[in-house]
């Protein structure tokens, strides 16, 4: 068990550029959950999926953003036209079935928009 | 809507000192209640985390957590404090209900600071 891995570690993008940013959860694990930490704050949820299905998504999620979980293992969020303010970083983390199994987290993908 | 608060942005302390880390969380019912720890560069990990029963609850590398539902309090502590425990420590409360079920809510944050 490699633990959950997030790929690109860094990404610099300019305003208005589409990025993809990729999810492997550990294997057994069900539930994947996407999170943006900005600076001096803690996580904030964004969406999650149990398997294949995208059961919750937040309020902070703009139409610009989207996210899928494919036959249900790994995961990406594609944002597209990226903005400044969407400079963060993007955490993923894995879960067994039950809400409160603990959730692993991946080391996140740190945005940059220019 | 739930929500969590912690206190104190950033906390300094002398190695070999006590250390409490303050949590005040709302929530309409019980509450799940994790502490996770997050190193520079490194991914969120799992302190410890309290469900139900004995209120105080033990977890790794030496931290204990104590919930009041009282006062809506679930603080960090350890007894003694590491030059390696310096990170940014979170606590976080999951919702257990409806659509939400599992998801984390988190504090923003406190900051320790461990000096020799």
């Amino acid at each position: 068990d490699t633990g959950v891995s997030q790929d690109p570690r860094h990404k610099i993008t300019k305003r208005g550029q589409n990025v993809t940013f990729r999810c492997d959860p550990i294997s057994e694990h069900n539930r994947l959950y996407w999170y943006r930490q900005t600076l001096g704050q803690g996580p904030e949820f964004l969406t999650y999926f149990q398997n294949e299905a995208q059961l919750e998504k937040s309020r902070l999620l703009s139409d610009r953003f989207s996210a899928e979980r494919p036959k249900g293992s790994f995961s990406t969020l594609e944002i597209q036209r990226t903005e400044q303010g969407d400079s963060a970083m993007y955490l993923c983390a894995s879960s067994w079935t039950s809400g409160w199994d603990e959730q692993y987290f991946g080391p996140g993908t740190r945005l940059t928009v220019t | 809507a739930q929500s969590v608060t912690q206190p104190d942005i950033h906390i300094t302390v002398s190695e070999g000192a006590s250390l409490e880390l303050r949590c005040n969380y709302s929530y309409g019912a019980t509450p799940y209640l994790f502490w996770y720890v997050q190193s520079p560069g490194q991914g969120l990990q799992l302190l410890l985390k309290y469900f139900s029963g004995d209120t105080l609850v033990q977890g790794i590398k030496g931290f204990e957590a104590e919930f009041k539902r009282s006062q809506s309090s679930f603080n960090l502590r350890k007894p003694s404090v590491h030059w390696s425990d310096a990170a940014e420590y979170f606590c976080a409360v999951a919702d257990a209900g409806g659509t939400s079920y599992g998801k984390l809510t988190f504090g923003q944050g406190t900051i320790l600071t461990v000096h020799p």
